[in-house]
């Protein structure tokens, strides 16, 4: 059975920091990792799709690796925002019409 | 606008009624899902449909039900078997193998 582990499960840094959030999962049989944010009291926003044929994705500042071989994917954040504050989470994607495994998420406060 | 719709975003209920949550979708999306989150738990799937007028149980889905007549509705309801029925829920569209897209959740106290 997969699982999905994000540690650590808070974080708070300051303002400008550039950062990683680390996202680990058991089976490395997957099909895509998505990376979504989830406001306080909000759904979840995706933020980034990985497919399993592909080592990163961009967008704006933030980049997203994925090495399946040793199950792991990062969240990089540059050049970190208080807005940026928000509950970070992965999930992976064993096969094309699976469903997704969820991490439990890892609560990021950017202080000013 | 295409997206995902929950009504309504706050819902109250007393102990023992059944309560019905709606989720619309206009993304033409094939696979829509119901999760639910409580405190420090992650996310949960409720139930799964795949396609109209065929869905699947999930993790926990004891004291729920879901029907799927329409490809953009998945509506579901907490019957009063469910014994902890208080928590935010989500609902979620997807056309495989494409990104996973979730609605503004509903909110249910049940006391």
């Amino acid at each position: 059975k997969q699982e999905v582990t994000q540690i650590p499960a808070a974080l708070s840094v300051p303002e400008g920091e550039n950062l990683v959030l680390n996202c680990s999962f058991t089976d490395s049989a997957i099909y895509n990792l998505q990376w979504f944010r989830q406001d306080p009291g909000k759904g979840l926003t995706s933020l980034l799709l990985i497919q399993s044929s592909q080592r990163e994705q961009t967008s704006g500042r933030l980049n997203a690796s994925l090495d399946k071989s040793s199950g792991r994917s990062t969240l990089y954040i540059a050049a970190s925002q208080p807005g940026d504050s928000a509950t970070y989470l992965c999930a992976v994607c064993p096969g094309a019409n699976s469903k997704l495994t969820f991490g439990k998420g890892i609560t990021l406060s950017v202080r000013p | 606008d295409g997206g995902i719709t929950q009504s309504p975003k706050y819902l109250f209920r007393k102990e023992g009624q059944n309560v019905t949550l709606s989720c619309e979708q206009n993304l033409n999306h094939d696979a829509m899902y119901w999760y639910r989150q409580d405190p420090g738990q992650g996310l949960r799937l409720i139930y799964y449909s795949q396609i109209v007028n065929d869905f699947q149980k999930g993790d926990i889905a004891e004291g729920y039900s879901v029907s799927r007549e329409k490809k953009e509705s998945f509506p579901l309801t907490v019957t009063s078997a469910q014994k902890n029925p208080t928590a935010f829920y989500l609902c979620a569209s997807r056309q495989p193998p494409n990104e996973q897209y979730f609605g503004p959740g509903t909110r249910l106290t049940v006391t």
